[in-house]
């Protein structure tokens, strides 16, 4: 069973918008990452988020953790057409020992 | 530096033939993942690796083996391919921070 489940399933905006997904997990967590996958390609890390942490930056995305509320998000500012693509949360817990759990995964679409 | 590298890319396969997928890490890091990717199912765990001669089951691993006797490198087998292992196969090595770093992808058809 998939640890983080992401929300939406799929996303569409304009070139210019911000675009922001959500990922929501069950057990208490090491961290939190999420993972970028262009079609047809190998996913690519995108952030970190440790539990003791809030919020993160990284460029043009922005990074929370509500560990009260088992949840995360993933903010895209000022999206471009080159942000298409799918989006990942990965869980790292005690409970899976050395093991990212993914979610199924939000398909974002930017259009110009 | 090519980070991790999976071959082959593309491979088609007829009900029970075997076949064997390489994976390559130029990083040093200790554990290596084999992943697999269906629509809608995000990625599922197949097996792993926390070190050279080490292995262990993830969350699909009925149907498939795996080796690592380099540390480099981590070979996933299919002794007697189905068609419900058509799938893409992602490997993954892990820094000890904790981020991934996947490979391309290995597009596995079985017929």
């Amino acid at each position: 069973s998939q640890q983080g489940e992401e929300d939406p399933q799929a996303l569409s905006i304009q070139e210019g918008e911000n675009a922001t997904m959500n990922c929501s997990y069950k057990t208490s967590i090491n961290n939190l990452q999420w993972y970028r996958q262009n079609s047809g390609r190998g996913l690519v890390h995108l952030i970190l988020i440790r539990s003791n942490e809030r919020e993160k930056h990284s460029g043009r995305l922005r990074v929370t953790l509500d560990t009260s509320k088992k949840s995360s998000s993933l903010l895209i500012t000022a999206s471009r057409a080159a942000d298409t693509a799918s989006y990942f949360c990965a869980t790292d817990a005690a409970e899976y020992g050395n093991k990212l759990v993914f979610g199924a995964g939000t398909i974002l679409r930017v259009k110009s | 530096n090519a980070g991790v590298t999976q071959t082959p890319k593309f491979r088609v396969l007829k009900t029970g033939q075997s076949m064997t997928l390489l994976c390559a890490q130029d990083m040093n890091h200790e554990y290596m993942y084999w992943y697999r990717q269906d629509p809608g199912m995000g990625l599922r765990l197949i097996h792993y690796s926390v070190g050279e001669g080490t292995t262990a089951k993830g969350e699909v691993p009925d149907g498939y083996n795996v080796s690592r006797l380099k540390k480099q490198n981590f070979l996933l087998g299919l002794e007697s391919a189905a068609p419900s292992q058509t799938s893409v196969y992602f490997c993954a090595s892990r820094r000890i921070s904790g981020e991934l770093f996947f490979g391309e992808g290995s597009r596995l058809t079985v017929l």
